[in-house]
């Protein structure tokens, strides 16, 4: 089945700088690429995401990144700010799997003051 | 705004009991799943319908079993609590197709 690797699981910035997460997925038939924020005590909640007829999507300070021939996504987020740090969560499905999501373990970003 | 909401935010149970968790969406999906979480390995699949009356087991089904009789609401059910149980579960909807859906603010449970 398919496999998410999800790196850094931690992630430390200064207010203002970028910040970037990276995942790895196994299953080259995978072609949706959705990205999650979990705020303290939430359920995760979808930011972006992308499909595979696409190379890169941007909204607003969020962008995501997809490279179907090395099998990884990004997620890039600019001028962070103190409000963006949370759990950030990427996940792959394939078409066969319908809606299927398979995550990555998570990377807890703290945006410092 | 869409809705998925969950029975209980956090929840208490002993050993052996017979639990019951349920989600509720009001966004006319056709798919619903359950996930529990938990640190370091992020959200595992457990079960998940895409319509009414059906269920498939997802990665980690052992120890738990799920209804749908309406597709507004999918219940997980743990048929004898264990302590290996104690997570947060993650309900979630969605449109039928690859999509990101919704998540409920999740269900804390102890088991002890």
């Amino acid at each position: 089945g398919e496999n998410v690797e999800q790196h850094p699981s931690t992630l430390s910035v200064q207010e203002g700088d970028s910040a970037v997460i990276k995942c790895t997925y196994s299953d080259s038939a995978s072609n949706y690429f959705p990205w999650y924020k979990q705020e303290l005590g939430k359920g995760p909640q979808l930011i972006i995401d992308i499909r595979s007829n696409v190379g890169e999507k941007k909204d607003q300070r969020i962008a995501v990144t997809l490279n179907k021939t090395a099998k990884h996504f990004s997620l890039h987020i600019t001028e962070t700010q103190p409000e963006d740090s949370a759990v950030y969560f990427c996940a792959a499905s394939t078409q066969t799997s319908g809606s299927r999501l398979t995550f990555g373990e998570g990377t807890q970003l703290t945006v410092n003051p | 705004d869409v809705k998925v909401t969950q029975s209980s935010r956090y929840l208490v149970k002993r050993t052996g009991e017979k639990v019951f968790l349920e989600c509720v969406q009001d966004m006319d999906h056709e798919n619903m799943f359950w996930y529990r979480q938990d640190p370091g390995l992020g959200l595992r699949l457990i079960y998940f319908s895409y319509d009414v009356k059906m269920k498939e087991k997802g990665d980690i089904p052992e120890g738990y079993s799920v209804s749908r009789e309406k597709k507004e609401r999918f219940s997980l059910i743990l048929e004898s609590a264990s302590t290996n149980q104690t997570s947060m579960y993650l309900c979630a909807s969605s449109f039928r197709g690859p999509s990101g859906g919704f998540f409920g603010p999740g269900t804390r449970l102890t088991v002890l």
